[in-house]
């Protein structure tokens, strides 16, 4: 059980386009679920906390008008990167919590972004 | 301000030994401090959560140790195996938020 999956795994866009990357809770319902970037031998930084049907609180230094986040139902989140720019360019990994009474994540595969 | 620090970025160890990982934060109260397993390009696995009020956490050839004086927690690997060969992240909320923040990782190498 709580199996997560993105999509796509690997995405290469130019710069100035929109990349948009899904989130979803395959076997639970998800209350809650976080947007992560990561850069390599870096550590996992969270971008937003996202719940279901109210607006993401991003992290700060995260600017919300670039990185949408949408988190429609119980088991799907979007992240979209709008208008990229090379240094977007990361692994992007979701993860969700929502199992009651419990404070572990359970993460999706991540989302490598290259921005040409 | 809030750190977390994970020992050194490389441990490499022969198959059959225990392997021991350090976590250390400053300025954080966690409720719960988690660990977590990451293979190279693929998401964080979830291995083991122990609570403020656990001395001692166990699962199969896992155990984690918090100290919530000294501001540490322990994650050893007993028995290792090359399989084993991997990232090791420590996470901590604060004060019981939902919320987590990690550390670097390290990364475990099993020689056969």
């Amino acid at each position: 059980g709580a199996v997560v999956s993105q999509h796509p795994s690997r995405v290469i866009c130019k710069s100035g386009t929109s990349v948009k990357i899904e989130c979803r809770s395959l076997d639970f319902q998800a209350t809650t679920m976080f947007w992560y970037r990561q850069f390599p031998k870096k550590s996992l930084m969270l971008m937003a906390t996202s719940n279901e049907g109210s607006k993401a609180t991003y992290e700060q230094g995260v600017e919300k008008d670039k990185f949408l986040i949408n988190h429609a139902s119980l088991t799907l989140s979007t992240l979209t990167v709008t208008s990229a720019h090379p240094e977007d360019s990361s692994f992007y990994i979701c993860s969700a919590s929502g199992l009651a009474g419990t404070y572990e994540q359970y993460f999706g595969p991540g989302t490598r972004l290259t921005v040409t | 301000s809030q750190k977390i620090e994970q020992n050194s970025e490389a441990l490499n160890i022969q198959e059959g030994k225990t392997a021991t990982l350090t976590c250390n934060y400053t300025n954080y109260s966690p409720a719960y401090l988690q660990w977590y397993r990451q293979d190279p390009g693929r998401g964080p696995v979830f291995l083991l959560l122990i609570r403020e009020n656990e001395k001692e956490k166990r699962k199969e050839r896992l155990k984690v140790t918090f100290d919530t004086t000294l501001k540490q927690s322990l994650f050893h690997i007993t028995a290792s195996q090359p399989a084993d060969s991997a990232t090791y992240l420590c996470a901590l909320d604060n004060s019981n938020d939902y919320k987590l923040s990690f550390g670097a990782g390290t990364t475990v190498t099993v020689r056969a």
